[in-house]
């Protein structure tokens, strides 16, 4: 069964420090999210992407963050200075024509030092 | 605000009994609800997606209600088994891109 692949599994990172996390998602889907989990706490919503732009973000999805889809196949979420609090499982997640329902990544896990 | 809640105590249950799980909402008018899985370290895989316009949805030993009035969805697992436990996951969905989720209830099924 296709699956939603993300790399790499754990990142460690000095704070302050530019993060790119990657993301595959499933082949023929047409749109791309990022969650967070917080240890101990709910996965929360980053954004949404399709046809090549932003669809939705939340608040947490600052200036700091930003998504490419820089080829047919990858799906990247950068976060530019990083901080203390951004330390937290990041999931990819992608979807067919029907939007719902998602596929998730088994996740990066991002250590901010 | 939107709310969803879901028993924040971990269920314990023995083999081959039936696992029922709870999902109840406040300001919200969902078109359809779904429930994923997540065990420890992983990503939440997909379960079932119930719409507005169905009472019952089932997939082999899993069956799920969605009750609009109630603003409750029930989540059942019959002839539960050792490897059910893990964490289980509500979010309903109205007509937004975005996958709003419970704080989930976690399942442990003894043999």
């Amino acid at each position: 069964e296709p699956e939603v692949t993300q790399t790499p599994s754990h990142q460690v990172t000095q704070m302050g420090q530019e993060v790119i996390l990657r993301c595959v998602p499933i082949s023929n889907h047409l749109y791309f999210y990022w969650y967070r989990q917080i240890l101990g706490q709910k996965v929360e919503f980053l954004v949404s992407f399709y046809n090549n732009e932003i669809s939705e973000k939340s608040e947490i999805f600052d200036d700091q963050f930003s998504v490419e889809r820089p080829d047919g196949s990858n799906f990247t979420l950068k976060i530019r200075s990083t901080k203390l609090e951004d330390s937290a499982m990041y999931f990819c997640a992608s979807s067919g024509e029907g939007k719902q329902p998602q596929h998730f990544g088994d996740g990066t896990r991002l250590s901010i030092l | 605000s939107q709310k969803i809640e879901q028993n924040s105590e971990a269920l314990n249950i023995q083999e081959g009994k039936t696992a029922t799980l709870t999902c109840n909402y406040t300001n919200y008018s969902p078109a359809y609800l779904q429930w994923y899985r997540q065990d420890p370290g992983r990503g939440p895989v997909f379960l079932l997606l119930i719409r507005e316009n169905e009472k019952e949805k089932r997939k082999e030993r899993l069956k799920v209600t969605f009750d609009t009035t109630l603003k409750q969805s029930l989540f059942h697992i019959t002839a539960s088994q050792p490897a059910d436990s893990a964490t289980y996951l509500c979010a309903p969905g109205e007509d937004t891109d975005k996958l709003i989720f419970g704080t989930g209830t976690r399942l442990q099924v003894f043999p």
